[in-house]
Parts: structure tokens; C-alpha cells; sequence
């Protein structure tokens, strides 16, 4: 098993330009999890999928995040325009049935807003 | 809603050293309890996990017991190593198979030799 494959590992952008991240999840797993983790906040849940249908996304901080899951093996999480306050780790996760069987993560994309 | 609140690090030990790091939850009913771990430079990992009331969790020398009267799932280690150093996250998931889980702010722990 690959687990959960996250690309690019590293980014660095400007200010203004369109960041996309992506994530394929564990083949078989129907919920997904896009986090973001940076020091001052921790660990922050932004959106997650169920089945490729977006859940909840209460956690997305606003209009220039936007997140699609369009088949059960692939999502992105896309940062339009970008900003440097949006620099941080961003975890894809995913998980069968559900989280009480755990959260299985990827290995993070960092992101640099300069 | 839902919340949990670990024990504010960072700790420090020598290794063969006891651990414990505490952890705090508030939730309706029965909800699983968990302890992930962070290595520098990557994503979360499982290390534990316990679904009901008095279940103990255990892997790779760490437990924690489920602790319903003390809403509590503190993470203990014998003898630590220096190959614990990491970040652990003590997390839940509301009863009913909720989705989402609710993480702890995280605790890093430093093993020295």
C-alpha cells in the first residue's frame, strides 16, 4: 500500500499566484481530509469529502480556497490568489467507513508565500 | 462542542526515562480516542487507539487507557528512546462515526541521550 501520495512536497510562490495542491488518497478509503498546520494555529481541519462530495468545509478560511474531489483517487486544494499568511504545512488525509478507525496522512505539502 | 487540551510542552528527558503526557477531553457520550505521532518533516501517523470506555491502547512500548469517569487518555511509555522524539497529538471522534476528528494542540517531546 502507498498511503496517501501528496504533491508538490515542497512550493514556493509569490504573493497573488495560484497555488494547487494535490492528493490521492489510499485506494478503497471514501473520506478525505485536507489539514493545515502551522505553528500559531496547529492543526486545523479545512475541508473533508465523503464519497467525493464535500462535507464540510466550515474550516476553509475563505473565498480563495477552494478544494474538488473529482473521482475517488484524487482532490486538490487550490489557493487563488495566494498570500503569505498562507504559508504552512498542508496534510491530505483519508480514511475508510470512518475516522474512528483512524486517519491515515500523507506527508505534507509545505508551503512558502513570499 | 468537542474539544481536547494536552498537557503544554515541550518535555524533555533522557532516554530509559518514564513518560506521561496528559490529555484532556470533552465530548457527549462515547467518543474514540486516539494518539497520533509526528516525526520531523512528516505527516501524522497512528500510534494508538481506543473505542470504549476502560480499552486500553498500546503500541510500540506507548499506552493509554480510556478513562470515561476522568474524561481522560493519558499517553504513558516506560522507557522512552531517543527515536520517541517527535510531536504527539492526542485527538477524538464524536460517538456515532463522526467524521471528523478534533486534535489537541500537540506536545513535543525531546529524548536525550
Amino acid at each position: 500500500d502507498a498511503g496517501v501520495i501528496q504533491s508538490p512536497r515542497h512550493e514556493v510562490t509569490e504573493m497573488g499566484q495560484e497555488v494547487t495542491l494535490r492528493c490521492k488518497p489510499i485506494s478503497g478509503h471514501n473520506s478525505l481530509f485536507w489539514y493545515r498546520q502551522t505553528m500559531m494555529r496547529g492543526l486545523e481541519l479545512l475541508i473533508y469529502f465523503n464519497n467525493n462530495v464535500p462535507i464540510d468545509d466550515s474550516g476553509m478560511p475563505e473565498d480563495r480556497f477552494s478544494a474538488k474531489m473529482p473521482n475517488a483517487s484524487f482532490s486538490t486544494l487550490k489557493i487563488q490568489p495566494s498570500e503569505p499568511r498562507d504559508s504552512a504545512v498542508y496534510f491530505c488525509a483519508s480514511t475508510n467507513r470512518d475516522s474512528s478507525f483512524g486517519n491515515f496522512f500523507g506527508q505534507g505539502t509545505r508551503l512558502t508565500v513570499v | 462542542g468537542d474539544s481536547v487540551t494536552q498537557m503544554e510542552g515541550p518535555v524533555t528527558l533522557s532516554e530509559e526515562a518514564f513518560l506521561t503526557i496528559n490529555c484532556t477531553y470533552t465530548a457527549t457520550g462515547y467518543p474514540s480516542l486516539f494518539w497520533y505521532v509526528q516525526y520531523p518533516g512528516e505527516g501524522l501517523q497512528l500510534l494508538l487507539k481506543a473505542t470504549k470506555a476502560d480499552d486500553k491502547g498500546s503500541n510500540k512500548g506507548f499506552e493509554a487507557t480510556y478513562r470515561k469517569e476522568t474524561t481522560s487518555f493519558h499517553l504513558e511509555k516506560g522507557s522512552v528512546q531517543v527515536s520517541d522524539s517527535a510531536v504527539y497529538f492526542c485527538a477524538l471522534v464524536g460517538q456515532g462515526g463522526s467524521e471528523k476528528l478534533v486534535f489537541g494542540k500537540g506536545t513535543k517531546l525531546t529524548v536525550n541521550p
